[in-house]
């Protein structure tokens, strides 16, 4: 499975801008790039993915590398509601949702 | 349009005991998948099913474990003789077909939550 590196956790204030990084050295060219979050005691939620180039969308948006080896979620201004474990997932080589979740970063936003 | 429908969303069940999971998916998808995430682990993947077909079920253990998809009704996570290792939470999660790599959400539910006294 191609891996991805998170850091363990990262702190933010509420209405702050949050830059979360992944590092994913192996990636190959087929490879999407997904971004899940787990709120507490909930399940996973999609947040978004990307393959080449920068993606936005009404939660957050992804800056993806130009040699693709590393990407950064962003979270443009951090709420209490934010906190959360981010995960940064690569989809290789299938077709269908078989995920690989690390240990992704957990998330905190101070008030 | 409901999300990823779970129940229950807690069980309680004795050692030797069955337990069942159900989860109905999105309007729409035809294609369901089981994660359970132990006490301070990850999730991690263990089943993939389309109706009435299992595609991937590498991440089952291979006994006491079954699930199903069939043609009308939710899926079915089924635990035989439950043992406190299978105290977890387990999540379905729903998308539509994809093409090549993947492309598409995992659409999950809250989840059930299992205790094995």
């Amino acid at each position: 499975d191609a891996k991805t590196t998170q850091p363990n956790s990262m702190e933010s204030n509420e209405e702050e801008p949050v830059h979360l990084p992944c590092n994913h050295s192996t990636i190959s060219g087929t490879d999407y790039i997904h971004w899940y979050r787990q709120l507490p005691s909930q399940g996973p939620e999609y947040v978004i993915h990307g393959l080449t180039s920068n993606v936005n969308n009404r939660m957050a948006s992804l800056a993806i590398a130009e040699d693709r080896k590393s990407s950064t979620l962003i979270l443009h201004r951090a709420t209490l509601r934010d906190a959360a474990v981010y995960y940064c997932i690569l989809t290789r080589g299938t077709s269908y949702g078989k995920l690989t979740f690390g240990q992704g970063t957990i998330l905190t936003v101070h008030p | 349009n409901a999300g990823v429908m779970q129940n229950p969303r807690h069980l309680v069940r004795r050692r030797g005991q069955e337990a069942r999971l159900r989860c109905s998916p999105m309007k729409g998808h035809s294609h369901v998948y089981w994660y359970r995430q132990l006490p301070e682990e990850g999730l991690k993947f263990m089943v993939y099913l389309q109706k009435e077909n299992i595609i991937d079920e590498s991440g089952m253990p291979k006994e006491r474990f079954s699930a199903e998809f069939p043609k009308e009704g939710p899926s079915i996570l089924r635990i035989q003789q439950v043992v406190r290792g299978d105290s977890a939470a387990y999540f379905c999660a729903s998308s539509p077909p994809g093409r090549g790599a993947f492309n598409e959400k995992l659409f999950f539910g809250s989840g059930t939550q299992l205790s094995v006294l």
